[in-house]
């Protein structure tokens, strides 16, 4: 069983739509969270982390960690053709250690 | 311009010939890694270094030999190269590891025959 499970879609939805990307992990150690989004032929970016379970916002970014479930959410409001990507969960036990990815889920943003 | 920097981004070579894909980093970064990324997979860690001569196994290390002799560098080296090693590779960096933000390289399209 892979330590952290995400959709990999494909996922296609009309520009301003709102998308919800998943994902769910085993590892109860892992303490922080993150999203990476990836065009294509591009390497990954930082989108969004956090350490703690709630929201954090950041734009139309919204990253949701709740620690109980180990599950996270990346929604996107107003979507937009520009966000097609692949986006990708990654969390981490402790700073500095190994990053554990999901598979990524592919985004199409339609205008 | 800050950046990682990988070469070659393209490579085909045959089953066991030693290659070696180089990665430089320009912004001081003291942590550095390298992934592959395959369908199905998505991005696993192969090996990682909090600093020079400090390196560490990430989840697929088996294949695979990195170095670090200068902070700016970390390059993979692949001994004898197989085709279940065909695959993206990248290259990241950041200034003291995650969950500071990583630094991607363009990658590097290896295809073993």
């Amino acid at each position: 069983q892979k330590e952290v499970e995400q959709d990999p879609g494909p996922l296609s939805v009309p520009e301003g739509a709102i998308v919800s990307l998943n994902c769910t992990y085993s590892n109860s150690a892992f303490q922080y969270f993150m999203w990476y989004r990836q065009y294509s032929r591009k390497g990954p970016e930082l989108l969004m982390y956090t350490y703690s379970s709630g929201n954090k916002e950041d734009g139309r970014f919204t990253a949701q960690v709740d620690k109980s479930s180990k599950y996270i959410s990346l929604f996107i409001r107003d979507s937009q053709p520009s966000d097609s990507a692949t986006y990708l969960c990654a969390m981490g036990e402790t700073s500095g250690s190994r990053l554990t990815f999901g598979e990524g889920t592919q985004l199409t943003v339609n205008p | 311009e800050a950046q990682v920097t990988q070469n070659p981004r393209y490579l085909i070579t045959v089953t066991g010939k030693k290659l070696t894909v180089t990665c430089s980093q320009n912004m001081n970064h003291e942590y550095m890694s390298w992934y592959r990324q395959d369908p199905g997979l998505g991005l696993r860690q192969i090996y990682y270094s909090m600093n020079v001569e400090v390196t560490d196994k990430g989840d697929v290390p088996e294949g695979y030999k990195v170095s670090r002799k200068e902070k700016r560098n970390f390059p993979l080296i692949l001994e004898s190269p197989s085709p279940n090693q065909t695959s993206l590779y990248f290259c990241a960096s950041s200034s003291t590891g995650p969950p500071n933000e990583q630094f991607f390289g363009p990658g590097t399209r290896l295809t073993v025959l």
